[in-house]
């Protein structure tokens, strides 16, 4: 077995400020996501990276960046924080480069004052 | 545009009775269909997927029913218990992409 760690838990930050969010996996899986899950519109796709330094952009990559640093480990960055963007971040890990079978984690709250 | 619907928000069942939850989708380049449950406050779970060069599968009281003609794919769930309660999300992935894009949820209620 293995598992999907995410720091941290609950993040609050200020309007305007650089906000990272951090994802460890110890599957040795090649994939990695992040989502951010809004209340009423279930999951949307931020980044995505299917091996070590790769990126790609999902639907909602606007005001993110994102670094692959290792394969164990996927970050997320909100480059300015947004009043309204208060939703939680799930990051999830799959074998191979399919798509296939996501584990997730336990996910990050964030809350924007 | 959401590529991947899910029309109904919730969904109420008498226990015992037969759960149906639907989703419908824009591309018919998706190949690789799954449903993820998701109980408050936990990640989503896979609960079963599907490839498109089938159009059932059968596992337990989960069956998913893929047509691809109606791009469209459901979740049957028989004998429906109370723990089935929870959020259930249908995913799907694109034959030329990784990554699976999913429905906004239908929240399943099992009345005892």
């Amino acid at each position: 077995g293995g598992i999907i760690t995410q720091t941290p838990k609950f993040l609050i930050g200020q309007e305007g400020q650089k906000l990272t969010l951090k994802c460890q996996q110890n599957f040795n899986h090649d994939t990695m996501y992040w989502y951010r899950q809004d209340s009423g519109k279930g999951l949307r796709l931020i980044y995505y990276s299917i091996t070590e330094n790769d990126l790609q952009k999902g639907d909602l990559s606007e005001g993110y960046d994102a670094s692959r640093e290792k394969k164990s480990s996927f970050s997320l960055t909100v480059t300015s924080a947004q009043k309204n963007e208060m939703a939680v971040f799930l990051c999830a890990s799959s074998i191979g480069t399919g798509g296939y079978e996501q584990y997730f984690g336990p996910g990050t709250r964030l809350t924007v004052l | 545009g959401q590529q991947v619907k899910q029309s109904s928000p919730s969904l109420t069942v008498q226990e015992g009775g037969i759960s149906i939850l639907n989703c419908d989708y824009e591309n018919d380049m998706f190949d690789y269909f799954a449903w993820y449950k998701k109980y408050p406050d936990n990640s989503p779970t896979l609960l079963i997927s599907v490839r498109s060069n089938v159009d059932k599968r059968e596992d337990g009281r989960l069956t998913v029913f893929l047509n691809k003609s109606g791009k469209h794919f459901s979740l049957h769930i028989t004998a429906s218990q109370p723990e089935d309660t929870a959020v259930y999300l249908c995913a799907a992935v694109l034959n030329n992409n990784n990554a699976p894009r999913f429905g906004a949820g239908t929240k399943l209620s099992v009345k005892p």
